[in-house]
């Protein structure tokens, strides 16, 4: 059965620098998403992807971070200057259509 | 604004017990709610849809509009129901981008 897969699973950096999460979702879905839970906290959005451009992104989602799809089939979360509160769990998902989404199995950011 | 609610953080149970976690909802038009279950040490994967009215594992789940709630039953716990749960909205925007509950954590004692 396909899964959507995320590298690195563990990704540590120094403040300020710039990480690259990366995702591969199922091959013949349309909708791309990134989600990101803190320690303790419950899972928030981030940020829709369609067609080749965001379609939705949170508060969180502001100019240090942005997604691509550079080839057809990877689809990266770059933050660019890391901060301490972005640690968290970073989930990518994926959605054909009207049904449900398929996570991947998270990267676990940690700065310090 | 679209919020959802999971009041207990955990809930302990024995094998056999019946089971309620329970999730309330904010939102003012027809949200699709779901709840998402995730093993140890697994990922987060769809549990249930209140669309599809189906059971899954032996767990229902009503969508209750005048009481706002979705409410994630059994009849009867079994150990390898212990995980976490979150009850999730999708809502206005057609992105389907979905707003997560806190999450449940549900441990089954033999």
């Amino acid at each position: 059965e396909p899964e959507v897969t995320q590298t690195p699973s563990h990704q540590v950096t120094q403040m300020g620098q710039e990480v690259i999460l990366r995702c591969v979702p199922i091959s013949n879905h349309l909708y791309f998403y990134w989600y990101r839970q803190i320690l303790g906290q419950k899972v928030e959005f981030l940020v829709s992807f369609y067609n080749n451009e965001i379609s939705e992104k949170s508060e969180i989602f502001d100019d240090q971070f942005s997604v691509e799809r550079p080839d057809g089939s990877n689809f990266t979360l770059k933050i660019r200057s890391t901060k301490l509160e972005d640690s968290a769990m970073y989930f990518c998902a994926s959605l054909r259509g009207v049904a449900e989404q398929f996570f991947g199995p998270g990267t676990r950011l940690t700065v310090l | 604004a679209q919020r959802v609610t999971q009041p207990e953080k955990l809930l302990s149970v024995f094998k056999g017990a019946p089971v309620e976690l329970k999730c309330n909802y904010s939102y003012s038009g027809s949200p699709e709610l779901f709840w998402y279950v995730q093993y140890s040490r697994q990922r987060l994967q769809l549990l249930l849809r209140h669309i599809s009215r189906e059971s899954i594992k032996g767990f229902t789940a009503d969508l209750n509009k005048g009481e706002t709630s979705f409410h994630l039953k059994k009849p009867f716990a079994q150990e390898e129901d212990s995980a976490m749960y979150y009850c999730a909205l999708s809502g206005s925007s057609n992105t389907g981008k979905l707003i997560f509950g806190q999450g449940t954590t549900l441990q089954v004692k033999p």
